[in-house]
């Protein structure tokens, strides 16, 4: 079956650092890849996503390319700011229903210091 | 427009308790999502709605978990004589036939 992969966390980062934050993907076919951001005390909301080999989504800083030569779907940003501190969710698109059930990774927790 | 409401947003249950979770989507969404988040976990899908068709239910752990969409709009999910390991957050997601899925705020259930 699909399975999604994230790098450990926490990860605690000094603003105006560069984050990577790493996943791997396991999936038949040829599925979409997201990454979702979950602010404190707040829902999932959709940061970027990418539809199909060497797409590269962007938002707020925020990029990721499909590639899918190393099943990967790393998420970078140049200069981190407070303002990120959160917990991200890596996830796919099961592209084998025309309906799009998510499997996501078990989310990073992402720290920023003034 | 208003985003994905959920209620309540806090349960607290005894074990062996019925609990209703009901979720709300954006006005006009034809498919609705119900997933399971475990603390410190991602979520994990539990069953999918087109309209007032259940699709998808294979994620649904046990048989005390339903749910129902009766009118293709307001969704509930039902779990009879909770256990202490149903205790997790339980979000609602919507979207258009094909597009993004927005998320509501989630339900925080706790099984004591």
């Amino acid at each position: 079956g699909n399975s999604v992969t994230q790098m450990e966390g926490p990860v605690t980062l000094s603003e105006e650092a560069f984050l990577t934050i790493n996943c791997t993907y396991t999936a038949t076919g040829y599925p979409s890849l997201f990454w979702y951001v979950q602010y404190p005390g707040e829902g999932l909301q959709l940061l970027l996503k990418a539809t199909k080999a060497d797409d590269k989504g962007s938002n707020k800083g925020f990029e990721a390319t499909y590639r899918k030569e190393t099943t990967s779907f790393h998420l970078e940003k140049g200069s981190v700011q407070v303002s990120d501190s959160a917990v991200y969710f890596c996830a796919l698109s099961d592209d084998s229903t025309s309906y799009g059930k998510l499997t996501f990774g078990q989310g990073t927790i992402l720290t920023v210091h003034p | 427009g208003a985003g994905v409401s959920q209620s309540p947003r806090y349960k607290v249950a005894k074990r062996g308790q019925d609990v209703a979770l009901r979720c709300d989507p954006i006005s006009g969404h034809v498919s609705l999502f119900w997933y399971q988040q475990a603390l410190g976990q991602g979520p994990e899908f539990l069953t999918y709605f087109q309209n007032e068709a259940q699709l998808d239910k294979s994620g649904l752990p046990s048989d005390r978990f339903f749910a129902e969409r009766p009118e293709g709009s307001v969704s509930t999910l039902k779990i009879q004589r909770t256990q202490q390991e149903d205790s997790a957050v339980y979000l609602c997601a919507s979207s258009n036939l094909v597009g993004e899925q927005y998320f509501g705020p989630g339900t925080r259930l706790t099984v004591t």
